[in-house]
């Protein structure tokens, strides 16, 4: 069973700082992916990343994907209220068919 | 823009009901997926349906469930005997594509409460 484990579980932030979620496994993914998940929405997808070593920007958020493809981060600069959310990493096996796996997410709070 | 409706929002049955679960996906999607959700836990992968057939399924998806694409529009999650640990956020998701570069699209869920 491939397990991604993210963290923090929750991170709570003042506006205008930084901060970095991280999403970690033991097995190698063909594709990696990160969602933000509002309350009573469903995950929207933010990002994909397919190569090792991939940085991908997208506004403010920065995301990598591990030489190795077994880690990727997320790095917010300059967070702000908007961003508060539950971040959620999912994950591709090749090998395990093509069903994505989720982490358990960080909750990120961003008070003004 | 486009997007994976899920009907009903909320749905409270007895244990031992059946309910089945609405969605439909985008309209030039190929690939179809359910997964849940229970409160405080991980996302977690039920099936995957492409071409009229069960791609994939976990091991949560046992005979009590079943899917089905009626009509070309309408993707289904039927649980035949609810039981209380069905309890959870269902969530239908679409793709045009599969494999490294497929970009799913989530509904906003069906909350099924079972008592």
């Amino acid at each position: 069973t491939q397990l991604l484990e993210q963290s923090p579980q929750f991170l709570s932030i003042q506006e205008g700082e930084n901060l970095t979620v991280y999403c970690n496994s033991s097995s190698v993914f063909s594709s990696l992916q990160w969602y933000r998940q509002e309350p009573g929405e469903g995950p929207v997808l933010l990002v994909t990343v397919v190569t090792g070593g991939e940085v991908k920007k997208l506004k403010r958020l920065t995301f990598q994907f591990g030489d190795a493809r077994k880690d990727s981060s997320l790095h917010i600069t300059a967070a702000q209220p908007g961003d508060t959310g539950l971040y959620l990493c999912a994950g591709v096996v090749k090998a395990a068919g093509n069903k994505l796996t989720f982490g358990g997410g960080t909750r990120v709070l961003v008070k003004p | 823009e486009p997007e994976v409706t899920q009907t009903p929002s909320h749905q409270v049955t007895q244990m031992g009901q059946e309910v089945i679960l609405r969605c439909v996906p985008i309209s030039n999607h190929l690939y179809f997926y359910w997964y849940r959700q229970i409160l405080g836990q991980k996302v977690e992968f039920l099936v995957s349906f492409y071409n009229n057939e069960i791609s994939e399924k976990s091991e949560i998806f046992d005979d009590q469930f079943s899917v089905e694409r009626p009509d070309g529009s309408n993707f289904t999650l039927k649980i035949r005997s609810t039981k209380l640990e069905d309890s959870a956020m269902y969530f239908c998701a679409s793709s045009a594509i599969t494999g490294s570069n497929e970009k799913l699209f989530f509904g906003s869920g069906t909350q099924l409460s079972v008592l």
